[in-house]
């Protein structure tokens, strides 16, 4: 199974840019890099997805390296609601079953400090 | 507010019971997830299910049982449940189990205690 891998935890400071590290260095050619966040006590809320360019959305950009082998998230502004843990996904195919799924790694606790 | 709501919210429940947890979205959505999600850890897929057939069953034990009565809904049946059981469930839905380009949307959970 393609596996990500995150730092446990990282610290920023409120209203600076946050770049969270992402390694998936087995990742395949049709893998897609998602990224979710979970806020205490709620699920997991979709951030950004990517496959080989990088990508703009209103909550965060996502950066891709060039051989795919590792991604980064970038929230540019962190606010207080940002702490949260951030899952770095590979979206693979299920095989035989036709279906993708979606198994979350250990993610990045980030806090943010006022 | 999410868009897929699941009830209840909390559960305590014995291990001689059987209970349900139920999940609904209205967006459309094909593919409906079981999660299973213990504390301070990432959430384990449990279930899959594509326009209302299983299909992925990650070894799940069989005192948890599935069902899809139709697309909207997704039901996961308790019974005789052990301690260990308990965590909080997530049910989440996407447009098609097929389609990796899209994402999933979770519920907030049932947080399942098991006496």
């Amino acid at each position: 199974d393609a596996k990500t891998t995150q730092p446990n935890s990282m610290e920023s400071n409120e209203e600076e840019p946050v770049h969270l590290p992402c390694n998936h260095s087995t990742i395949s050619g049709t893998d897609y890099i998602h990224w979710y966040r979970q806020l205490p006590s709620q699920g997991p809320e979709y951030v950004i997805h990517g496959l080989t360019s990088n990508v703009n959305n209103r909550m965060a950009s996502l950066a891709i390296a060039e051989d795919r082998k590792s991604s980064t998230l970038i929230l540019h502004r962190a606010t207080l609601r940002d702490a949260a843990v951030y899952y770095c996904i590979l979206r693979v195919q299920y095989s035989g079953a036709g279906s993708y799924q979606l198994t979350f790694g250990k993610g990045t606790k980030l806090s943010v400090i006022p | 507010d999410t868009e897929v709501t699941q009830t209840p919210k909390h559960l305590v429940m014995g291990m001689t019971n059987k209970k349900s947890l139920k999940c609904e979205q209205h967006m459309g959505h094909r593919a409906m997830y079981w999660y299973k999600q213990k504390a301070k850890k990432p959430p384990e897929l449990m279930f899959v299910y594509s326009y209302e057939k299983l299909s992925i069953n990650e070894s799940v034990p069989s005192r948890f049982s599935p069902e899809c009565p139709n697309s909207s809904l997704l039901n996961l049946h308790l019974h005789a449940l052990q301690p260990e059981d308990s965590a909080l469930y997530l049910c989440a839905s996407s447009q098609g189990a097929g389609d990796y380009n899209s994402p999933l949307h979770f519920g907030n959970g049932t947080r399942l205690t098991v006496t």
